[in-house]
């Protein structure tokens, strides 16, 4: 199993540019947590999927942010226009047997200047 | 929103040395999670923890659930440099459960 595979890992662009993060969660999860990390508010919840429908997306910072899950294999986390305080390390995580985040991707740095 | 605290916030010691780390808040949780994440990775759960006073060990790891489930203790016995990471603790409570993190407390050892 080659765990949450994130892309890109890494991602600088210029502010109102439009981002698009990609996650592949482990085979047979329909579940999938979306994260953004940075050092003044650490790791933040954005969106919770379960059966590849949003359970929880009240981490979404505003309307510049959206995510799908289309099926149980892919996941996307879109920023447009993007502002440099979206910066930060955004991962998406598969669940555990308890249904916690539990497989965590390598995450996607993104800087916007 | 449950608020969890970690303390300290930062800690360096020199190999071989003991260290407990803390994570306590005011609501009672249903399980609690421990991570570690190292530079450049996603966190790795270490232990979940779902019984008051329930009492964990994961080789020189101990980790400890409080009696009234709002509190937890990492206990780290002959640090190495190995350990070296952000310890992250996170818990959430009820039907839904999706888990609040803390900030964590990052830990060097040097050799």
């Amino acid at each position: 199993d080659a765990g949450v595979i994130q892309s890109p890992r890494h991602e600088v662009t210029e502010m109102g540019q439009e981002v698009t993060l990609r996650c592949k969660p482990i085979s047979g999860h329909n579940s999938l947590f979306w994260y953004r990390q940075t050092m003044m508010r650490g790791l933040e919840l954005l969106i919770y999927f379960n059966n590849n429908v949003p359970i929880d997306d009240s981490g979404m910072p505003e309307d510049r942010f959206s995510a799908k899950m289309p099926n149980a294999s892919f996941s996307t986390l879109k920023i447009q226009p993007s502002e440099p305080r979206d910066s930060a390390v955004y991962f998406c995580a598969s669940p555990g047997a308890s249904n916690q985040p539990q497989h965590f991707g390598d995450g996607t740095r993104l800087s916007i200047l | 929103t449950q608020l969890l605290e970690q303390s300290p916030q930062f800690l360096s010691i020199q190999e071989g040395e003991n260290l407990t780390v803390y994570c306590n808040s005011s609501s009672v949780f249903s399980s609690l999670q421990w991570y570690r994440q190292e530079p450049g990775e996603g966190p790795v759960l270490l232990v979940t923890v779902v019984t008051g006073g329930e009492v964990k060990k994961l080789k020189r790891l101990t980790f400890q659930f409080g009696d009234a489930r709002k509190d937890s203790s990492l206990h780290i016995t002959a640090a190495q440099p190995g350990d070296t990471g952000l310890y992250l603790c996170a818990g959430g409570s009820g039907g839904s459960y999706i888990p609040t993190f803390g900030r964590g407390t990052s830990l060097i050892v040097h050799p």
